[in-house]
């Protein structure tokens, strides 16, 4: 969805590194989400926003951070890198008007972790 | 554990044939949702069912709920080759959370 951006798309880094990674919206939604896959399995939370000053842990948020700067921009931080972080990271966002909570995702960043 | 599990995890079709996919979860729900997954990019929103609701259609997508059963499927009609993606359903409980299970890949082959 072209309204959810995400930089970079593809990051190759080493272990012990520290990095972010960045999701933009242009949907005005309140909420927002990060996700992570891994190869065969669905998705695990591992923060969310539901405004700019509100921050919530997921499944599995040992070793990340977030960082809500806007309504629109939510970042993730990895700490210090390590190889089974390795996966696919996605941003999504929502609109708490909604009575439902439909998730709109962004393309996602390939992370590696060398 | 709320999530919702998938099954088949693959199924592989011809063109124009139904394709069906089950989720079964083991909580109360307040919706069900199913996404789809075009090969390593974001996922697309596809249908929403409500638990009140037993069945929906979106064009070529029909969704039932069966709550007592604590299932849904979704159906593709006259599958396309285009279909081919791994599908995936969510489950919205109490929480605003949403839960997804782990996919089923559907190929659909000319």
């Amino acid at each position: 969805d072209a309204d959810v951006t995400q930089t970079p798309r593809n990051r190759i880094t080493k272990t012990g590194k520290r990095i972010m990674l960045e999701c933009s919206q242009t949907k005005g939604h309140d909420r927002m989400y990060w996700y992570r896959q891994d190869p065969g399995l669905g998705l695990q939370l591992i923060y969310y926003s539901f405004d700019v000053k509100d921050i919530n842990k997921g499944e599995i948020s040992d070793g990340y951070s977030v960082s809500r700067q806007a309504q629109a921009k939510f970042s993730l931080s990895l700490e210090s890198a390590i190889p089974n972080q390795t996966a696919l990271y996605f941003c999504a966002t929502s609109d708490s008007a909604k009575r439902y909570n439909e998730q709109f995702f962004g393309p996602g960043t390939r992370l590696t972790v060398l | 554990s709320q999530q919702g599990e998938e099954d088949p995890q693959a199924l592989s079709i011809q063109e124009g044939e139904n394709a069906t996919m089950n989720c079964s979860y083991k909580t109360s729900i307040n919706n069900l949702q199913w996404y789809r997954q075009n090969s390593g990019r974001g996922l697309v929103h596809l249908i929403l069912i409500r638990s009140n609701e037993r069945e929906k259609h979106s064009g070529r997508l029909r969704v039932t709920l069966d709550t007592s059963k604590k299932s849904s499927s979704l159906l593709i009609t006259a599958s396309r080759a285009a279909d081919t993606a791994s599908y995936f359903c969510a489950i919205q409980g109490g929480s605003e959370k949403l839960v997804f299970g782990k996919g089923t890949k559907l190929t659909v082959n000319p």
